[in-house]
């Protein structure tokens, strides 16, 4: 299938300062998609882009639409401990309905 | 609002057993996906319905796995028979399928253990 890759992988940063996390794609995507999973839970829809080149934020999360369509980016700005999990990117590619999902990018918020 | 209902969220059985894991998508929601999460492989999509009706099993690993919706408010994921490697978490999402970017919503899972 579809595969989405994440990075980085995973990141350990300190309280307050930012994070940015990217995902690239292989084929076009005509809808981004961030999820965050907590342990033991569902991933849970952070933003949704649906435009190339659109900018959308959710408090102080920022995401992105590429203009090639094939990426996407994420912003945390002045992290806080409760930032901490994975972060999937997620999409159906411009050929169908599946939804496929990124390898994830797991974060680690040092008090 | 109730989110997607997974049930059961824990299940532990032994090789061979018969598995059955349950979802009820949000309601008014119509279309509806099976993922399986491991280390491994991350999410998978298994299998997704639309109105009801399964639209694509190629994530299906095999036979030994099928899924039913027989109506809008219930789907169903078996397992026949299990094996350790099925081993997972099972997650269920729901859309309100107005295109092929409506955002997935999902449950919290359903950790299998195969011994």
């Amino acid at each position: 299938g579809q595969q989405l890759n994440q990075s980085p992988q995973s990141m350990f940063i300190q309280e307050g300062e930012d994070v940015s996390m990217n995902c690239t794609s292989s084929s076009i995507f005509n809808t981004w998609l961030w999820y965050k999973q907590e342990p033991g839970e569902g991933p849970v829809l952070l933003i949704a882009l649906y435009k190339a080149g659109e900018l959308t934020s959710n408090g102080r999360l920022t995401a992105q639409f590429g203009i090639t369509r094939k990426d996407s980016f994420l912003n945390i700005s002045a992290s806080i401990p409760s930032d901490v999990g994975i972060y999937f990117c997620a999409g159906p590619p411009n050929t169908g309905n599946q939804f496929y999902f990124g390898t994830g990018t797991s974060l680690t918020v040092i008090p | 609002d109730a989110g997607v209902i997974q049930s059961p969220r824990h299940e532990v059985t032994e090789m061979g057993q018969e598995v059955t894991l349950r979802c009820k998508p949000i309601s008014g929601h119509n279309s509806l996906f099976w993922y399986r999460q491991t280390m491994m492989r991350g999410l998978e999509l298994l299998i997704y319905f639309n109105n009801n009706v399964p639209i694509d099993d190629s994530g299906m690993p095999e036979d030994r796995f099928s899924a039913k919706m027989p109506n809008a408010s219930f789907s169903t994921l078996k397992i026949q028979p299990s094996e350790p490697r099925d081993s997972a978490v099972y997650f269920c999402a729901s859309s309100a399928g107005r295109g092929p970017g409506s955002p997935l919503h999902f449950g919290n899972g359903t950790r299998l253990t195969v011994t």
